[in-house]
């Protein structure tokens, strides 16, 4: 069975300038997740998706951070404009049922 | 906001000791779950005790769950170099399973 696919692995951009994550869940899984990760942190919820639903999103800066999931697979993640705080590994993870499963995550730098 | 604390945050051993490591959270729970990270490398699950257990074995892991103290304990026997992670303890909320709230972790180093 195929993980959880994220890409890229590795992202470095300046400050305000634009990034954009992607997941692509194990097949059949309902419910995506976008975690973020800062150094030295448990990772925190940003977005929790059902299919192509919000089902909670109270974690998430809404003033830079979005996240769609449009066909109820896949997803993306951006952020615009960027801040040096953003600075993390952004992990995705899907689950059926009780069982998550976590992508290895996205590293961004922000300089 | 980080529900859990974990204690310590870093431990170092040799290969064949165990390891314990605690959490503590702060709001009531369905489920507990241990999680392990390698080092640039996605989450695993270890582990999940539910709120009326009070402890569970698999395999080399022993967790053990106090829901008065609000508090977990994860124990690797007889620990291996390929142990060396970072270990988080999740919760979720009596109002949402599927929303875990991760503690901040312990780095666990074992050497051969």
């Amino acid at each position: 069975e195929a993980g959880v696919a994220q890409s890229p692995r590795y992202k470095i951009i300046e400050k305000r300038q634009s990034v954009a994550f992607w997941c692509n869940p194990i097949s059949g899984h309902a419910t995506l997740y976008w975690y973020q990760q800062i150094l030295g942190q448990g990772p925190k919820l940003l977005i929790q998706f059902q299919n192509n639903g919000v089902v909670d999103d109270s974690q998430l800066p809404k003033d830079r951070f979005s996240a769609e999931r449009l066909k109820g697979v896949d997803s993306t993640l951006k952020i615009q404009p960027a801040k040096l705080e953003d600075s993390a590994v952004y992990l995705c993870a899907s689950s059926h049922l009780t069982d998550k499963y976590f992508g290895a995550g996205t590293r961004l730098s922000v300089l | 906001s980080q529900q859990g604390e974990e204690d310590p945050q870093a431990l170092s051993i040799q290969e064949g000791e165990n390891a314990t490591m605690n959490c503590s959270y702060k709001t009531s729970i369905n489920n507990l779950q241990w999680y392990r990270q390698n080092s640039g490398r996605g989450l695993v699950h270890l582990i999940l005790i539910r709120s009326n257990e009070r402890e569970k074995h698999s395999g080399r892991l022993r967790v053990t769950l106090d829901t008065s103290k609000k508090s977990s304990s994860l124990l690797i026997t007889a620990s291996r170099a390929a142990d060396t992670a970072s270990y988080f303890c999740a919760t979720d909320s009596l109002y949402n399973t599927d929303k875990l709230i991760f503690g901040t972790g312990t780095r666990l180093q074992v050497f051969p």
